[in-house]
């Protein structure tokens, strides 16, 4: 169990460009969620998925936000023709029940220039 | 609706100094958890405890200790004998019943410590 991975690190990409990150939960972990952390501020919930079904949506996730789990295991989330406000950094987290213990990624921070 | 407020942005001690770090919730749901989380300089989330609403036992790991009140609606963090490696960002979170919120966590806004040497 090598933990919660996210996929890249970094990322810097011109205004209008599409990015895709990549998350990597516990493997015995079925749900998982996405969050955006701003500079000098907490995690906000994007988005969660329960094996591959996504379950609920935040209203911060626009329509140039989608996410998936196709299998139940990974998942990516695709931000199309980016803009300056979505630059922070993006967190990965899974869980067991609703209620255990979430366990974050290291996150991929974002900057769109 | 759910909120959480850390209302000291930043606090600066001296190593060796106890520090108690502020967290007060609001929620409509009698079945809850809270939540601390530590975020260091790398950014990773480090989970530090979770508690939930029928326990109020007051809980203590090292130098870490919590006090959880219902009645004020608050979950407190004190370090005890901080050191220089205490130095994070702290998150107080919350989660409602699935049914309500989806198990969502709502964080406050973190409190910046530092530890001097």
């Amino acid at each position: 169990d090598t933990g919660v991975s996210q996929d890249p690190r970094h990322k810097i990409t011109k205004r209008g460009q599409n990015v895709t990150f990549r998350c990597d939960p516990i493997s015995e972990h079925n749900r998982l969620y996405w969050y955006r952390q701003t500079l000098g501020q907490g995690p906000e919930f994007l988005t969660y998925f329960q094996n591959e079904a996504q379950l609920e949506k935040s209203r911060l996730l626009s329509n140039r936000f989608s996410a998936e789990r196709p299998k139940g295991s990974f998942s990516t989330l695709e931000i199309q023709r980016t803009e300056q406000g979505d630059s922070a950094m993006y967190l990965c987290a899974s869980s067991w029940t609703s209620f255990a213990g979430y366990t974050f990624g290291s996150g991929t921070r974002l900057t769109v220039v | 609706a759910q909120k959480v407020t850390q209302a000291q942005t930043e606090i600066s001690v001296v190593e060796k100094e106890d520090v108690t770090l502020d967290c007060v919730y609001e929620t409509r749901d009698t079945t809850y958890y809270l939540f601390w989380y530590k975020q260091p300089p790398s950014g990773e989330l480090v989970f530090l405890i979770r508690r939930n609403s029928f326990d109020e036992q007051n809980e203590i790991s090292g130098r870490y200790s919590w006090n959880f009140q219902k009645s004020t609606s608050s979950f407190n963090f004190t370090i005890t004998a901080s050191q220089v490696v205490d130095s994070a960002v702290y998150f107080c979170a919350l989660s409602e019943a699935e049914e309500t919120s989806g198990s969502r966590l709502t964080f406050g806004e973190g409190t910046q410590l530092t530890v001097n040497p």
